[in-house]
């Protein structure tokens, strides 16, 4: 069955460090990734997304993330964290073939500290 | 227009209630799905709709109906709910099924 996996429940990190959350995914073929930010009791908006191509892909707010197939991890990425990016972020997950599956990580709680 | 527009933003109802939720979108997005979602919790597909036909219904109780009157609406018609369905419910839209969701800011739902 396909699942999406994110081991780190909560992050904390100073503004201005780097950042990397990490998510493994299992599926039997390539699947489509997406990472998407919530902030407290909104929507969820996409970062980035991976379909095909070039492996290392950007997206908004200097978000940027590295598919790596033999690893079958979509890590997220940041060289710079700014107080405004603390919220919850979710790998997730589209399967390719057979029943469609649209599928969330857990999520992990980022926290800055000023 | 890149907005998906969920009304009513909170609802408090009793578990004899009937009500409805409802999700807008004007991107021309064919798919449209309705998730949920507990406090400190990914969220839980329930429904997709594809060219206004339901196309996945993840064993979601009865109690929930959805509806897709047009390629723009998407309802969540509620009935006889249980305190457990307090949630936040999402819409979202995509231009196809698969693609990248849009998401409205969601209607937080507690049943008393």
């Amino acid at each position: 069955a396909q699942s999406v996996t994110q081991p780190d429940i909560h992050i904390t990190v100073s503004e201005g460090a780097s950042l990397e959350l990490r998510c493994n995914y299992s599926y039997g073929a390539t699947p489509y990734l997406f990472w998407y930010v919530q902030s407290p009791g909104q929507g969820l908006q996409l970062l980035l997304k991976y379909f095909s191509g070039d492996t290392l892909v950007q997206g908004i707010k200097g978000f940027e993330a590295e598919f790596k197939r033999s690893q079958s991890s979509f890590n997220l990425r940041k060289p710079s964290v700014h107080w405004s990016d603390a919220a919850e972020y979710f790998c997730a997950v589209a399967t390719t073939s057979g029943t469609y599956k649209y599928i969330f990580g857990t999520g992990t709680r980022l926290k800055v500290l000023a | 227009d890149t907005e998906v527009t969920q009304t009513p933003k909170h609802l408090v109802m009793g578990m004899t209630n009937k009500k409805s939720l409802k999700c807008e979108q004007h991107m021309g997005h064919r798919a449209m799905y309705w998730y949920k979602q507990k406090a400190k919790k990914p969220p839980e597909l329930m429904f997709v709709y594809s060219y206004e036909k339901l196309s996945i219904n993840e064993s979601v109780p009865s109690r929930f109906s959805p509806e897709c009157p047009n390629s723009s609406l998407l309802n969540l018609h509620l009935h006889a709910l249980q305190p457990e369905d307090s949630a936040l419910y999402l819409c979202a839209s995509s231009q196809v099924r698969g693609e990248k969701l849009f998401f409205g800011s969601g209607t937080q739902l507690s049943v008393l």
